[in-house]
């Protein structure tokens, strides 16, 4: 148990759908991260939040759109997407890495295993 | 840009030493980290090196040098349940916040 947590586990949609993964982190983090994880390729960082604010967007798609109502919750909402999205989603939390003495630990959720159909 | 190079498969026995190397290109550099991740699992944090030398956790170390770009982890006395996937990552760019990761080296441990 990271102190981060990720709903659904795992998620079936089809290309029309509409749906949306949380994140919640119990740790007192200012900083909230989506990661892709498809098979045999590395975590690619998808969204940075800091303080609830977009600080980075790896030129992700449109068809995900990210939401930080506060610093505890993290959303990811999916529409219209392709087959080729299936992948884990894992969302990680930390102190801000930019302050003094950070050590750019991460935590991350389990993750949410999406399927698109 | 940035990048990361690390093996993709090691293979060892229970009670052995492996290690597993890291190079990476980076613009800036603020350190490099190593996770481990199991399958059907989230990767979870197991060191940081900021500065070259090694750095110590119980069963495993890492080492950095700056000046080659390169780190490595070292797992000793090798258990069935370090058998999972390892992943080096590095913060290098100023001002950003997200860490590049390596691709992943996936240790097997055998009896």
């Amino acid at each position: 148990e990271t102190g981060v947590t990720q709903t659904p586990r795992h998620l079936v949609m089809g290309m029309t759908n509409k749906k949306s993964l949380k994140c919640e982190q119990h740790l007192g983090h200012n900083a909230m991260y989506w990661y892709k994880q498809s098979a045999k390729k590395p975590l690619e960082l998808m969204f940075v939040y800091n303080f609830k604010e977009q600080t980075e967007n790896n030129s992700v798609p449109s068809r995900f759109s990210p939401e930080c109502p506060n610093s505890s919750h993290l959303f990811l909402h999916l529409h219209t997407l392709q087959p080729e999205d299936s992948a884990l989603y894992l969302c990680a939390s930390s102190q801000d890495p930019l302050l003094a003495a950070s050590t750019d630990t991460q935590y991350f959720g389990p993750g949410t295993r999406l399927t698109v159909l | 840009g940035q990048s990361l190079e690390q093996p993709s498969e090691v293979t060892a026995v229970e009670g052995a030493i492996v290690q597993i190397n890291c190079t990476y290109q980076t613009s800036g550099f603020y350190g490099l980290s190593w996770y481990q991740q199991h399958d059907g699992g989230a990767p979870t944090f197991l060191s940081y090196n900021a500065l070259d030398g090694l750095e110590e956790t119980g069963r495993f170390s890492s080492f950095l040098s700056r000046s080659d770009s390169y780190g490595y982890l070292l797992l000793q006395e090798l258990q069935m349940k370090d058998s999972a996937s390892y992943f080096c990552a590095v913060r290098g760019d100023t001002g950003r916040r997200a860490l590049t990761f390596g691709s992943g080296t996936r240790l097997q441990v055998q009896p």
